[in-house]
């Protein structure tokens, strides 16, 4: 089955600065590439996503890139805000309606 | 996307005992994921539930212990079954909205087994 390693685990960054988290996959016929974001006692919201056509996709200070070949997608967090500090998920799904399947996890800490 | 409601939100339960949790929609989903998140880890899904069939179970949990039913479009539960303080996690369910692949998170259920 898909295998989701994602780095680091954690990660802290100057309020300001930017953050890079990275995921790698095993299985070339996934096709959609999810990010969430987790607040402490809260549920996983959907930040941004990306699908296996596209191979960057922005919405304000956070983005994701997608490299099929090397089949790894990374999230991208500029200019930190303190509200930025939590638990990022990638997770990856093969087909629509299918379970996704996730990565560990990555601790962001913003220090202002 | 999708409105998702729990119940409970909380419990502290009993070794030996068994828990149901409901998972309520605010439209009609095909599919209804179940996964559980252990204490500072990810998500793992126990379970796949499409309405009129028997659920799909992932490796590690078996319909015994976490029996499942999807009675319709908008609605399905969860038991945990012969509850052991290794149960303790926080189990949420998930469904894909209108748009394609994107799925979202119900706010979760924390079970605590003593």
């Amino acid at each position: 089955g898909e295998n989701v390693e994602q780095h680091p685990s954690t990660l802290s960054v100057q309020e300001g600065d930017s953050a890079v988290i990275k995921c790698t996959y095993s299985d070339s016929a996934s096709n959609y590439f999810p990010w969430y974001k987790q607040e402490l006692g809260k549920r996983p919201q959907l930040i941004i996503d990306i699908r296996s056509n596209v191979g960057e996709k922005k919405d304000q200070r956070i983005a994701v890139t997608l490299n099929k070949t090397a089949k790894h997608f990374s999230l991208h967090i500029t200019e930190t805000q303190p509200e930025d500090s939590a638990v990022y998920f990638c997770a990856v799904q093969v087909a629509g309606n299918t379970p996704l399947v996730f990565g560990k996890g990555t601790r962001l800490s913003v220090i202002a | 996307s999708a409105v998702i409601s729990q119940k409970p939100s909380r419990d502290i339960c009993q070794r030996g005992t068994s828990l149901t949790i409901q998972c309520q929609v605010d439209s009609q989903v095909t599919m209804m994921f179940w996964y559980r998140q252990q204490p500072g880890q990810s998500l793992t899904l126990i379970a796949t539930a499409n309405q009129g069939s028997e659920a799909t179970y992932e490796s590690g949990f078996v319909i015994d212990k976490f029996p499942i039913s999807r009675p319709n479009l908008t609605f399905s539960t969860l038991t945990v079954s012969n509850m052991s303080p290794e149960d303790s996690s926080i189990y949420l369910c998930s469904v894909e909205g209108s748009s394609y692949n994107e799925q979202f998170f119900g706010p979760g259920t924390r079970l605590t087994v003593l």
